[in-house]
């Protein structure tokens, strides 16, 4: 079966960057979709597709994929970023979504 | 501006159902398909399936095949999402969002989601 696989923890000093991965075989042919969820909160969704960000998400993040690895880099990390980060793409049947893990981001 | 409103709190018992339900406004309700998220406490998100706004046709996540409906009215812009047999494990945030397709479906995303709707179930 299908799986996307995150890092469940990532730190990083304010203002550097860091990236945040997510692994799996799918994303060699589907888009992994990047969403963010800060505590009690709805995911907002901060990339999709080939690095689109939607209205409103600061340019200092970025997406990028590799083979089986898809990335969220965030360059100048502020304390606002500080969340739990969670990747999607479709499964190996094309119809159905699946979630990575997710990786808790803190910004030191 | 866009919006999705969910219906409020549930407490259930093991063995019921639950309905929750997820108002849109601010865009052409069956242009879009609707999706259902749930987010067990201090777990990750799982999608759960989803329901064209067109046409009501559903798709489920294999976990839930047997026990979830969708159902949609287009004449209130409102989506529904019913769970029967409900476990402690069905404990649960259930959000909705609208559901984005482009690219020839290699990418998915949601945007916006509703504000959760907490399940419950304990006896």
């Amino acid at each position: 079966s299908s799986e996307l696989t995150q890092d469940p923890a990532v730190s990083v000093a304010l203002g550097q960057t860091v990236r945040v991965t997510c692994q799996g075989d799918i994303l060699r042919s589907y888009y992994a979709t990047w969403y963010q969820q800060k505590p009690g909160q709805a995911p907002v969704v901060v990339l999709y597709g080939n690095n689109n960000r939607p209205s409103g998400i600061p340019d200092r993040f970025s997406g990028s994929s590799s083979g089986d690895t898809a990335s969220l880099t965030i360059t100048g990390a502020q304390a606002e970023d500080e969340a739990a980060y969670y990747c999607k793409c479709r499964d190996g049947s094309g119809n159905h979504l699946i979630f990575g893990g997710g990786t808790k981001l803190t910004v030191l | 501006q866009v919006q999705l409103l969910q219906s409020g709190a549930e407490l259930k018992r093991p063995g019921a159902s639950v309905e929750v339900s997820c108002k849109a406004s601010g865009y052409t309700f069956p242009t879009f398909d609707i999706s259902w998220v749930r987010q067990a406490p201090g777990e990750g998100l799982e999608w759960m399936g989803r329901i064209s706004g067109h046409s009501g046709d559903t798709n489920y996540a294999q976990k839930f095949q047997d026990r979830l409906r969708m159902t949609r009215d287009t004449s209130t812009s409102t989506a529904y999402m019913e769970l029967k047999n409900l476990k402690s494990d069905d404990t649960a945030v259930y959000y909705c969002a609208r559901h984005w397709v482009a690219g020839r479906s290699t990418s998915d995303w949601f945007d916006p989601w509703g504000q959760g709707t907490l399940v419950i179930v304990s006896s």
